[in-house]
Formats: structure tokens, C-alpha cells, sequence
């Protein structure tokens, strides 16, 4: 089926290690997006990449990386984790702009200790 | 800056009845604005969308929400509610000019009961 798959499902870190967090698409959209959420705070923007070969920082970058690998595919990394980064991640897609809404994956809980 | 308010964090309702959730948004120029669905342990689903054109806005599994641009309000709505549309609502806003990323608000818990 069509649609945006991330990986893994679930994950429990230790402070301090690193790990990348999958997310690809076979939509052929242009934007694609990563997002946490957390209880009472909706979804907060980490990093969005409008196309392929842009990337761009959102609400709350600090402490991730991202990596737009080619159309299909936007890795998001975590190179020293931190309880505070536990959250379940999002990633979406969409259409380069406009009244395009978004494609979700079924997103990833993650867990610090 | 756009930004999105749901006031209330939690609405119950008894199955039958019609239901409302609040949406409020503040952006510059004109709004593309969207209600997503999240039942437990899912992504997010696409409701409905206002684009353009007519103010009432009808999307999935029959809801619909009103575009009121002098309130700046997004409300959705459904006349009836029934226990399976108990889920988190979330609406979300972006400005027409530029390729500005969706901001969602925080979210609303539905509870219908029987």
C-alpha cells in the first residue's frame, strides 16, 4: 500500500547513545517532515525538508540531525540521546505546497533511560 | 508567525448528540487550514481540508467544519456522534504565501458515550 513507513516501531535508548530513525515514502512527494509529540504539547516541528537536497530547522531542532538521502527517503538522527528526547516521532509527507494536507507514518515511540 | 489554539483539552458527549471542536488560528495572509484524527496508537489521518470556495467543509466519515475568516475560527463538527469517533483531533494552519510548514495545535481528546 501506498504511503510513508517508518522504522523502527519501538525503541529504548540509553542516555548517551546514538541511533537514526528510518522514515521513507513512495508517493513521489516532494516535502517531507519530522515531527514529536508529546502529551499536552500537539506536534512540534524538528526538521522539514521542502524538496530533495533542502533541509531546514523547525520548532525544536536542538539535538537531532536529519539527512534528505534521495526523493524517497528522510532520516532523522539522534547523536546523544537525552531523556528529554523521549517522545513518539512522526514522519509525514506531502505535495511541495499549497492546500496539499499530509501523508503520516504510524510513527515511532521512543524511550530514554 | 502562525499558530494554532484549541482551547479545550478534552470534550464529551453522549452518543446521538452532535458534537463540536474548537479551532482558532492566527496567520498573515489568507489560511490553508486541516483537521487530522489519531486513534490510539496511530499516525495521524486526514479529515478534511479549507482550501477555497464554500465555508462548509465536508470530509470523512461525517464531519465537516465551518471557515468563519472574521472569527478566524475552524470548528468541527458532526451531527451525531457515536462511540468510534472517541480519538485525539488535532487542527492545524499554514499560510497561503510560501512553502511554510503545517502547524499543529494541541490537540483535543473526543469522548463519546454510550
Amino acid at each position: 500500500n501506498a504511503g510513508v513507513t517508518q522504522t523502527p516501531k519501538f525503541q529504548v535508548l540509553k542516555t548517551g547513545q546514538s541511533m537514526t530513525l528510518q522514515c521513507a515514502q513512495d508517493m513521489n512527494h516532494n516535502s517531507m517532515y519530522w515531527y514529536r509529540q508529546d502529551p499536552g504539547m500537539g506536534l512540534r516541528l524538528i526538521y522539514y525538508s521542502a524538496s530533495e537536497g533542502t533541509t531546514d530547522k523547525g520548532e525544536v531542532p536542538n539535538g537531532y540531525n536529519v539527512s534528505r538521502l534521495n526523493k524517497r527517503e528522510f532520516s532523522l538522527r539522534l547523536e546523544s540521546a537525552a531523556p528529554s528526547q523521549t517522545s513518539v516521532y512522526f514522519c509525514a509527507s506531502s505535495e511541495e505546497s499549497g492546500g496539499y494536507g499530509y501523508t503520516f507514518g504510524s510513527g515511532t515511540r521512543l524511550t530514554v533511560v | 508567525a502562525q499558530s494554532v489554539a484549541q482551547p479545550e483539552d478534552q470534550v464529551n458527549v453522549a452518543e446521538g448528540n452532535p458534537l463540536t471542536v474548537k479551532c482558532t488560528y492566527s496567520v498573515s495572509g489568507n489560511p490553508y487550514l486541516f483537521w487530522y484524527v489519531q486513534y490510539p496508537n496511530r499516525g495521524l489521518q486526514f479529515l478534511l481540508k479549507y482550501i477555497t470556495g464554500d465555508n462548509l467543509v465536508k470530509g470523512s466519515y461525517g464531519f465537516e467544519a465551518e471557515f468563519n475568516k472574521s472569527q478566524t475560527s475552524f470548528h468541527l463538527k458532526k451531527p451525531s456522534a457515536l462511540v468510534s469517533d472517541s480519538a485525539l483531533y488535532f487542527c492545524a494552519v499554514r499560510d497561503r504565501s510560501g512553502n511554510t510548514p503545517l502547524v499543529f495545535g494541541k490537540g483535543t481528546r473526543l469522548s463519546v458515550i454510550a
